[in-house]
């Protein structure tokens, strides 16, 4: 089983709609990392939490550090959100804050 | 914001030959760089971690002399792929982190070996 698990895996959304994509982990984090990978493959950093809920328009990042879980929501979804959005963690007493990164879920929104 | 500028984008070398890919933190010291290699449809798979100044540390199966990693200075690290063949091929990513739970990551370079 691996240490950080997203869903869904894929996840097809109309224009508009309200997007949510799910992470579990299993260890003990310092943080946890939402990340966006374009089709380019470039990846940008959206979120990075310890605790609580972190917004950046349409965008809502959550972290439940007792349950293990986190959720990022997407608002009004639009096409140009179209991507591979991944969850990362950085272990406790994990050394040279090394990441372990989830599969990823690949998001399309249709027009 | 923090940016880290990779170089080359796309690279297509005939077999044999090296690669050399760069990644220059362009506002901020890199004190540990981190290399990845993604398959397609697959998450990052760390291949090394580098801190400026010192060796890399390479993860279980990446081979240390077929990958060189040199991380000279605070703002540069780079990753030679040495002797490339076509499993060789695939898209490199690096990442750089200034201590602070922080992480930047580089555009990534997709390499094709012939």
């Amino acid at each position: 089983k691996n240490e950080v698990e997203q869903s869904p895996q894929n996840l097809t959304a109309q224009e508009g709609e309200f997007i949510t994509i799910n992470c579990s982990y299993s260890v003990g984090i310092s943080a946890l990392h939402w990340l966006q990978q374009h089709p380019g493959g470039g990846i940008v950093s959206l979120f990075m939490l310890s605790s609580g809920k972190k917004k950046h328009g349409r965008l809502i990042a959550t972290i439940n550090i007792q349950e293990k879980h986190s959720s990022l929501h997407i608002t009004a979804s639009h096409p140009r959100d179209s991507a591979v959005y991944i969850c990362a963690v950085r272990s406790l007493g994990g050394s040279n804050y090394k990441l372990t990164f989830g599969k990823g879920t690949l998001l399309t929104v249709n027009p | 914001g923090a940016v880290v500028s990779q170089h080359p984008s796309r690279v297509i070398c005939k077999s044999g030959t090296s690669v050399k890919i760069e990644c220059r933190s362009l506002d901020f010291q890199a004190t540990t760089m981190f290399w990845y290699r993604q398959f397609p449809k697959q998450s990052l798979m760390l291949m090394a971690t580098s801190n400026e100044g010192s060796k890399a540390t390479y993860e279980q199966g990446v081979e240390k002399d077929k990958f060189l990693i040199n991380h000279a200075s605070l703002t540069l690290s780079t990753l030679t792929v040495t002797s490339a063949h076509p499993e060789d091929s695939s898209f490199y990513i690096c990442s750089a982190s200034s201590g602070l739970d922080g992480y930047t990551f580089g555009s990534g370079t997709r390499l094709t070996v012939v």
